[in-house]
Formats: C-alpha cells, structure tokens, sequence
C-alpha cells in the first residue's frame, strides 16, 4: 500500500530537548515537504527536499533542520523546542509536477 | 495578498443535500494545479480532487465535482448528496508552476452535515 509514514503521532516534550519526527514514504517520490498546521492559519511548509541531499526552506523554517540522505527517509528536527513550536505537523511526499501530494498522518507536537 | 482564499469558516448542510465550499486563487504562472484536501476530526489529510490550469472539463470524482472557473480564478468543490461522513475541514491548496515545490493552503472551512 502507498503510504507516508510518520512518527510519533504524539508528544510531548520540554523547552530545548531535542527531538526528530521520521518520515518515510514507499512510493519513490522525488519530492518531500515538511507541514506545520495551526488553528485559523491552515498549512505552512517548513522545509521542502527535491531529491537525496537537496533540501531547501519553506515559509516558516525557523527552529528547524531536516536531512535526506536517502530518498524514502526525510526527518524533521527541532534542535531546541519551543512553546511556539507546539502545532500539528505534516509530512508529504509527491513525485513532482502539479500531482497531488500525500500526507502522513500526522504529528501532535506539544512544548511545554 | 493571499494566494488562495476560502472565505467560509464554517457551512452546515443537511444530510442529501449538495453543498459548494469556495476557493478563490491568486497566481501570475500560467501552469498551477488546484487541490482540495478533507481532513476528519482524526486529523489525518485526504486528498480529493485535483484540477489542472490547462483542463478544459471541470474535475469529478464520485460524488465530488471541482467548479472550475479560470477567468474569475475561482475553484470551488461541489459535494453532491452530502453524508454525515463528510463532516471535516476541508482545504483548497494550490501548486504554481510546473516546478512546484509547495502547495499554498487557504485557511479551511468546516463543514458540518447533520440529519
């Protein structure tokens, strides 16, 4: 089955200990994007990745690093989380082009 | 400016009834593809229906039809026959160019069918 992978689904974690949400996808995509979403303001890309070791910022990469070192695999981390990172977040991978883009289920990240 | 707009927080509809959820889009790039997505009270993101800048029909998927309107830049989903099931917030997003790398949300609208 075509999926996208993320885990956890939920945490919580304290001010500045570090943590990576994974990502991974089994349907070869090239593409793969960071979302955070937020009550009244939809979704936001955080970081976008267009193939192995190319990644790039989206609109809100403040706080956070991603890397892609394999095409399957593209995790988010937060090096040092903050209250204002608390939000529910997305992966999605596409294989490029105007196709559509396939979703995770979803990370509830809460900073205490 | 926004690059994509739903201007209704909120619609209720009864069980059987069709409802349109609006979507307006800003873009200068002549090729962009136009997604509506339905997301649950579980939170998980569902794709429905995709409409590309150069189509000539107006998308259908089941009981979900995308209102293509290019000169108003409008691309509003049509569900027909509406279930409780359809209850979520659903998004319009957009991809500009064919090199595209992020889908612009618009805020949501949540639509709530009741019996």
């Amino acid at each position: 089955e075509a999926q996208v992978t993320q885990n956890p689904r939920y945490l919580i974690t304290v001010t500045g200990k570090k943590l990576t949400v994974t990502c991974s996808q089994n349907m070869n995509h090239e593409y793969m994007s960071w979302y955070r979403q937020d009550p009244g303001l939809g979704l936001r890309q955080i970081y976008y990745s267009m193939n192995v070791e190319v990644t790039d910022k989206g609109d809100v990469p403040e706080g956070y690093k991603v890397s892609r070192k394999e095409k399957r695999n593209f995790p988010l981390i937060l090096e040092s989380p903050s209250p204002n990172q608390t939000s529910l977040y997305f992966c999605a991978s596409t294989r490029g082009g105007l196709t559509e883009a396939f979703f995770g289920q979803g990370t509830r990240l809460t900073v205490v | 400016a926004q690059k994509i707009t739903q201007t209704q927080p909120g619609m209720f509809v009864q069980e059987k009834e069709a409802v349109t959820l609006d979507c307006t889009y800003d873009t200068s790039d002549p090729s962009y593809g136009l997604f509506w997505y339905k997301q649950p009270s579980s939170g998980e993101m569902i794709f429905l229906i995709y409409q590309g800048s150069y189509d000539q029909q107006n998308a259908t998927e089941g009981r979900y039809s995308l209102n293509f309107q290019k000169a108003r830049k409008s691309a509003n989903l049509v569900i027909s026959a509406s279930q409780l099931g359809d209850s979520a917030m659903y998004f319009c997003a957009m991809r500009e160019g064919l090199a595209g790398t992020a889908l612009i949300f618009g805020k949501g609208t949540t639509l709530s069918v009741s019996s």
